[in-house]
């Protein structure tokens, strides 16, 4: 199964700052990842899809880029309700495999 | 707009069948790829399986000899099973479904979840 590692595990930031997080695949996934947001006692929400699709509904604020084995989100100005933890989602083949997680709090 | 819909047993005992329904509202039942996907308490996002619009299933290895995901497309429901189950399979398990087509779609309409509890 292909692996995929986050990083970092964790952040803390302000509101208004440029926020990244990245994805490594253990192996080449070409555009085939997604980005997911999870607030407390919620289901997960889509972000991105194949790589740097905004999904319909997703401020601009949010996007992707990168490709093969290096994937980053990019939050280009922290809003309040963006503190959640982020996943990565890769859908190039079975099983699908999620990362670990990037919990973002409040500085 | 797609909603699902799911409910199943939340306490089991360690060797019991976890079984989870899922049903879909809105939409074409039949033009999605339906999906669970499990969260433990407090950790990550794990993938368990899916199935296509023609019962075609893909499985987590970890949990291959154990589960099993099918559809019921009378209703519009999809339902997951997981034998012998353990306290490691004590997790918030999610329904999705992601739309199929010409691009590969993650699951983009999800489930409220059930916290399933595995204790003796």
């Amino acid at each position: 199964a292909i692996q995929l590692t986050q990083s970092p595990s964790s952040l803390s930031a302000a509101v208004g700052d440029r926020v990244s997080i990245t994805c490594r695949a253990s192996q080449d996934i070409r555009h085939d990842l997604a980005w997911y947001q999870q607030r407390p006692g919620k289901a997960p929400k889509l972000l991105i899809y194949s790589e740097s699709n905004l999904q319909t509904g997703v401020p601009s604020r949010f996007s992707g880029s990168g490709s093969g084995t290096d994937f980053t989100l990019t939050i280009s100005s922290l809003q309040p309700e963006d503190f959640a933890t982020y996943y990565c989602l890769q859908d190039y083949n079975f099983p699908r495999t999620f990362g670990q997680g990037t919990k973002v709090e409040i500085k | 707009q797609v909603q699902l819909q799911q409910w199943g047993a939340g306490l089991l005992k360690p060797s019991e069948t976890l079984s989870l329904t899922c049903a879909v509202y809105g939409g074409s039942f039949n033009a999605y790829y339906w999906s669970w996907i499990r969260q433990p308490p407090g950790k990550g996002l794990e993938w368990i399986g899916e199935v296509n619009h023609r019962g075609s299933t893909n499985y987590t290895p970890s949990l291959k000899s154990r589960v099993a995901i099918s559809l019921d497309s009378s209703k519009n429901q999809f339902s997951l099973k997981l034998t012998s189950v353990t306290a490691a399979d004590t997790a918030v398990y999610y329904c999705a479904g992601a739309p199929f087509g010409a691009v590969i779609m993650p699951p983009d309409y999800w489930g409220q979840g059930v916290l399933v509890t595995v204790s003796s």
